[in-house]
């Protein structure tokens, strides 16, 4: 089987910086993502990590433990777009999907 | 890059019809291409897999002969909602993985937002 764990929701300020963890337990692991998700739209990928480690991409970070079951998406620079919902999602077989992280960025 | 495109994107229809969803990979072959459905703010939901000249997987619980899956070519895959009732009313998501490199990344289509009145 396969759980995914992230927070429901968060809201951070214009600017700030927010991480955004997902806890994971799967009988195997062959990558984890990140996709960002408007409301009403399909998800865009942003992040992949498959070795322990730290994955930066512009504002966009993504660190990875694989002993630990464990991932956080980083953000810097918040922008009012940043506003959605938040993916992580776990491929063994499959890729499953957490429930999301719904992030409110506020002025 | 490599563009998913999903159609239609919106769809009203009465119970009892049938509905077909389209998937295209336009700019790759895609091999296996995925059909998630989502509920409000619920996460994506996988359905199926679908794979290029055979059966499409139905993951546990998703009646087969309900969501009929089609992938009879390397960029497009179909998704018939038999008999639609207002139940099955939700955002139907497709993605296509683009096989090769590292990442396997998937591109996912821009959804079909189905109405079941």
């Amino acid at each position: 089987g396969q759980n995914i764990d992230q927070p429901t929701e968060m809201t951070a300020t214009e600017g700030a910086i927010v991480q955004i963890n997902c806890t994971y337990q799967t009988s195997g692991f062959n990558g984890l993502f990140w996709y960002q998700q408007h409301a009403g739209e399909a998800p865009t990928f942003l992040s992949y990590n498959v070795l322990d480690g730290l994955e930066e991409k512009g504002r966009f970070s993504s660190f990875l433990s694989r002993s630990k079951g464990y991932s956080y998406l980083l953000l810097k620079e918040l922008q009012m777009k940043d506003s959605a919902s938040y993916l992580c999602a776990v491929r063994d077989r499959l890729k499953r999907f957490g429930a999301g992280t719904r992030l409110t960025v506020k002025p | 890059g490599a563009v998913v495109s999903q159609h239609p994107s919106r769809v009203i229809c009465k119970s009892g019809t049938s509905v077909k969803i389209e998937c295209r990979s336009l700019d790759f072959q895609a091999t296996t291409m995925f059909w998630y459905r989502q509920f409000p703010k619920q996460s994506l939901m996988l359905m199926a897999t679908s794979n290029e000249g055979s059966k499409a997987t139905y993951e546990q619980g998703v009646e087969k002969d309900k969501f009929l899956i089609n992938h009879a070519s390397l960029t497009l895959s179909t998704l018939t909602v038999t008999s639609a009732h207002p139940e099955d009313s939700s955002f139907y998501i497709c993605s296509a993985r683009k096989t090769g490199g590292t990442k396997n990344i998937q591109y996912f289509g821009a959804g079909t937002r189905l109405s079941v009145l």
